[in-house]
């Protein structure tokens, strides 16, 4: 039972163009979503994250934005850079209780310069 | 401030061996979290301490699996008798009882040959 979807795999973006990496889940106690980064044989660098009280979190280059009727979330990137290029997690909690992360599987994102 | 740090980074065992990983979370961090990331895999939640208790075990954590946090600080995870199938990324997280937001330490990655 996957909870928390990344349907791409992969995806190639030209740099200075936007990167959108989507996210969705099916888990309605889900209030708190986050996006992580991951270079290989390194752990989880957090990136953003948004409350489900919000529809939108900005942090400089970073954009998340949250459609909690869709249970659909996505990480904007602009502009893209060659340091970008890594696989990005999305991950989903509950409030109440242990608060433990529900990861999707993962987008490779691949910046060309 | 330092970040979590995970001990060893790389463990190499033969099938039946038991074997034991450390982790040191950010301090102050009463919150720490293991998880196990497979080949192609998101991070798959296995068990959390609130302080030196153990308050939450995935049906992932079979018997053969144990972890401890003595005096609320560094977490071990044992595993005995290890099989094939344990080989994984053994990841390390923790964060503050108030916040939502887990930090990662680089993880361990172990081989069972």
């Amino acid at each position: 039972d996957q909870q928390v979807k990344q349907n791409s795999p992969s995806l190639s973006v030209q740099e200075g163009r936007i990167s959108i990496l989507n996210c969705d889940y099916t888990n309605s106690m889900f209030d708190y979503f986050l996006w992580y980064k991951k270079y290989p044989a390194e752990g989880p660098t957090f990136l953003i994250s948004i409350s489900s009280i919000k529809d939108k979190n900005e942090d400089g280059r970073f954009t998340v934005f949250l459609n909690k009727s869709a249970k659909h979330l996505s990480l904007h990137i602009v502009p893209s850079q060659p340091g970008d290029s890594a696989v990005y997690f999305c991950a989903a909690s509950a409030i109440q209780g242990a608060q433990k992360l529900v990861f999707g599987q993962g987008t490779r994102l691949t910046i060309n310069p | 401030d330092t970040g979590v740090s995970q001990n060893p980074r790389h463990k190499i065992t033969k099938r039946g061996q038991n074997v034991t990983f450390r982790c040191d979370p950010i301090s102050e961090h009463n919150r720490l979290y293991w998880y196990r990331q497979t080949l192609g895999q998101g991070p798959e939640f296995l068990t959390y301490f609130q302080n030196e208790a153990q308050l939450e075990k995935s049906r992932l954590l079979s018997d053969r699996f144990s972890a401890e946090r003595p005096k609320g600080s560094f977490s071990t995870l044992e595993i005995q008798r290890t099989e094939q199938g344990d080989s994984a990324m053994y990841l390390c997280a923790s964060s503050l009882y108030s916040g939502q937001i887990q930090y990662f330490g680089p993880g361990t990655r172990l081989t069972v040959t």
